[in-house]
């Protein structure tokens, strides 16, 4: 019952560098998304997807992208770090109906230096 | 505007004592949920409880209650019996159905303090 898998849970990069971060679901769920959490300011939106290979912007897409080639896979990939995406960053996934709650996975604590 | 406040920073309450946190929306779709979270220490997303827009009455689970208040666009999380293992970071979350992209819109958090 694995429910959603991200990878890394904690990573460092330098600025300038590239990464992906891995979100995986095994519960047949449309709808996924990627957050950051930043101190102070709750969970905003990056990039969201209501199935494969659809996907879109949501409040905060700068700097990152993103790609649903699977139901199961919603990989968030940062393309030049910077400081200012030091954050912990949260995948979820859910049923696309208004009433269904969100399953998040465990976040992933991104530093960039 | 922001579409979800959440008004307390940080809220103190003794253990075994009910305790109400705020939540005010805003938005002009006229069918969404509601929605709160727990984050403890640890960091993890735990869902606690879902109003409907349409919903006649107010959701429970457990000692969780959402005070549903749609005209004054208010849903408050009520927690009764606070216990220790309740001090946590409480985020209210909003999904329109017809706009916003479906996603959830978050608060800024409520840092609970449960005390012996």
């Amino acid at each position: 019952n694995a429910g959603v898998t991200q990878t890394p849970k904690f990573q460092v990069l330098k600025t300038g560098q590239s990464m992906t971060l891995q979100c995986a679901q095994d519960m047949n769920h449309e709808y996924m998304s990627w957050y950051r959490q930043d101190p102070g300011m709750g969970l905003r939106l990056i990039h969201y997807s209501v199935g494969a290979g659809i996907t879109d912007q949501g409040e905060v897409p700068n700097g990152y992208n993103v790609s649903r080639s699977t139901t199961e896979d919603f990989p968030l990939r940062l393309l030049s770090a910077a400081p200012s995406q030091t954050s912990v960053y949260f995948c979820a996934s859910s049923y696309t109906g208004g009433g269904t709650e969100a399953f998040f996975g465990q976040g992933t604590r991104l530093t960039v230096v | 505007a922001q579409k979800i406040t959440q008004t307390q920073p940080g809220m103190f309450v003794q253990e075994k004592e009910a305790v109400t946190l705020d939540c005010t929306y805003d938005t002009s779709d006229p069918s969404y949920g509601l929605f709160w979270y727990k984050q403890p220490s640890s960091g993890e997303m735990i869902f606690l409880i879902y109003q409907g827009s349409y919903d006649q009455q107010n959701a429970t689970e457990g000692r969780y209650s959402l005070n549903f208040q749609k005209a004054r666009k208010s849903a408050n999380l009520v927690i009764s019996a606070s216990q220790l293992g309740d001090s946590a970071m409480y985020f209210c979350a909003m999904r329109e159905v017809f706009t916003g992209r479906r996603a959830l819109t978050f608060g800024s958090g409520t840092r609970l303090q449960v005390q012996p």
